[in-house]
């Protein structure tokens, strides 16, 4: 059974501008979650997708936003890029059917601002 | 109230030895406290849960204790190996939902 595949796995963008990261979730898995990691915060989260619906979201600006497909693949944009958003970003999904209590991460996407 | 705080920020111990993570949650409606472990390249995966209706859960040389009064919690690594060598996170979560992440461990076992 694949994974959760990110991809990019590594991008360099420079500030201003804006980027999009994509998620493909295990097969059959529904829900789709993104995390920021950084030294110093640990894991961060950005936000749930369930069903192509945002879910839950964490305390991050506008200018991080997500969506999810019909086919639970999901992807995350952030505009204006800033400094401060140099992290690995990680998604995860997970299975109503197990309870939805376990997270399955994938491997992330480290984004360097310049 | 949604925060988990996580210690030691870093761990050394020797080959055999054991290592000893704690974590302290605020929200008592927390229902599940599952440990991640994190290799360097790699995203977390989980090591060992439990639910807070128990004191206690063993899986090979990996325990979590469990201090519902004290909300707190804890992972023990037994006959620590250097294989284990990984960054640890601990994490709380309501429902399925709303997963919390202490701010991680990194622990080097010394051969």
């Amino acid at each position: 059974k694949a994974g959760v595949t990110q991809t990019p796995r590594y991008l360099i963008k420079t500030r201003g501008q804006q980027v999009t990261l994509s998620c493909s979730p295990i097969s059959g898995h529904r829900s789709v979650s993104w995390y920021q990691q950084t030294p110093g915060q640990g894991l961060q989260f950005l936000f749930e997708y369930f069903s192509e619906t945002q879910r839950n979201k964490g305390n991050f600006p506008g200018r991080f936003s997500g969506r999810q497909f019909s086919n639970s693949r999901s992807e995350m944009n952030v505009s204006t890029l800033e400094l401060g958003d140099s992290a690995l970003y990680l998604c995860a999904s997970s299975s109503e059917l197990s309870g939805a209590n376990v997270l399955t991460f994938g491997a992330g996407s480290r984004l360097t601002v310049l | 109230q949604q925060q988990v705080k996580q210690s030691p920020q870093s761990l050394i111990v020797q080959k055999g030895g054991i290592s000893i993570i704690n974590c302290a949650y605020e929200n008592t409606a927390f229902d599940y406290f599952p440990w991640y472990q994190q290799f360097p390249g790699k995203g977390p995966a989980l090591l060992i849960a439990i639910r807070p209706d128990v004191s206690e859960k063993k899986e090979g040389r990996f325990t979590i204790s469990f201090n519902k009064s004290a909300k707190q919690f804890s992972l023990h690594i037994m006959d620590s190996q250097p294989g284990d060598s990984a960054t640890y996170f601990c994490a709380a979560s309501l429902r399925g939902q709303n997963f919390v992440f202490g701010p991680g461990t990194r622990l080097s076992v010394l051969p």
